[in-house]
């Protein structure tokens, strides 16, 4: 099985703060994923990334970064975060295997972050 | 700009019912669409997915496509409470790699 794991699942910061979540994948999957999940905005797409030291911007990539150094680890940075960044956020991975299967995205348990 | 459209809900069925999600989406080019569930405070897990129009089946499970209509639908047979949660619809964007574009989810309740 798929295993997506995400270094927090609640995390507390201050505004202003520098603010480093972290995903790691054991699947050997080509492509991660990071989202945010807003009550009645759905999952919007922050940033993804085909490789690693490649990524694309998503979405809504303001006030984000991300870096992926392994394979296996994508990293999403707020710079300095600010209470409208308070959110679920989501990581994802799938691979880059044969046709349409290389779509299927997996999920970690996400980590729910509040700026205060 | 591509979309996915869902209606919101709640969708309320009585237990043994049938659900009926359904999802539209904008861009013609894509090829791969799926189905996710997401329970309250957990992530969304990976349900079903389909590529050819027509039906696939999986259990008490039925994903339908229609590339002409843009149209796709999650059919539940013999819903459960326990399947109470939201569905997510996905779509490929075909100028876009592999990422995937959401739809806002359908809330589904089955009261017992």
């Amino acid at each position: 099985d798929v295993k997506v794991t995400q270094s927090s699942r609640y995390l507390v910061k201050r505004t202003g703060e520098k603010v480093f979540l972290e995903c790691v994948q054991d699947m050997d999957h080509e492509n991660m994923f990071w989202y945010r999940q807003d009550p009645g905005l759905g999952l919007r797409l922050i940033y993804f990334s085909y490789d690693v030291k490649m990524k694309e911007k998503g979405d809504i990539p303001e006030g984000y970064s991300v870096s992926r150094e392994k394979k296996e680890r994508f990293s999403l940075i707020l710079e300095s975060a600010s209470t409208n960044q308070t959110s679920m956020y989501l990581c994802a991975s799938s691979s880059t295997g044969t046709g349409l299967k290389s779509y299927e995205q997996y999920f970690g348990p996400g980590t729910r972050l509040t700026v205060t | 700009q591509k979309e996915v459209e869902q209606n919101s809900g709640p969708l309320s069925v009585p237990e043994g019912a049938i659900a009926s999600l359904n999802c539209t989406y904008s861009d013609r080019g894509s090829q791969s669409f799926f189905w996710y569930r997401q329970y309250s405070g957990k992530s969304p897990e990976l349900i079903m997915f389909i590529y050819s129009n027509g039906d696939k089946e999986d259990g008490r499970f039925t994903a339908q496509l229609n590339k002409a209509s843009q149209y796709v639908s999650l059919l539940i047979r013999d819903s459960q409470p326990s399947d109470s949660a939201t569905y997510l619809c996905a779509v490929n964007l075909s100028q876009a790699g592999t990422a995937l574009i959401f739809g806002k989810g359908t809330t589904l309740s089955v009261s017992s």
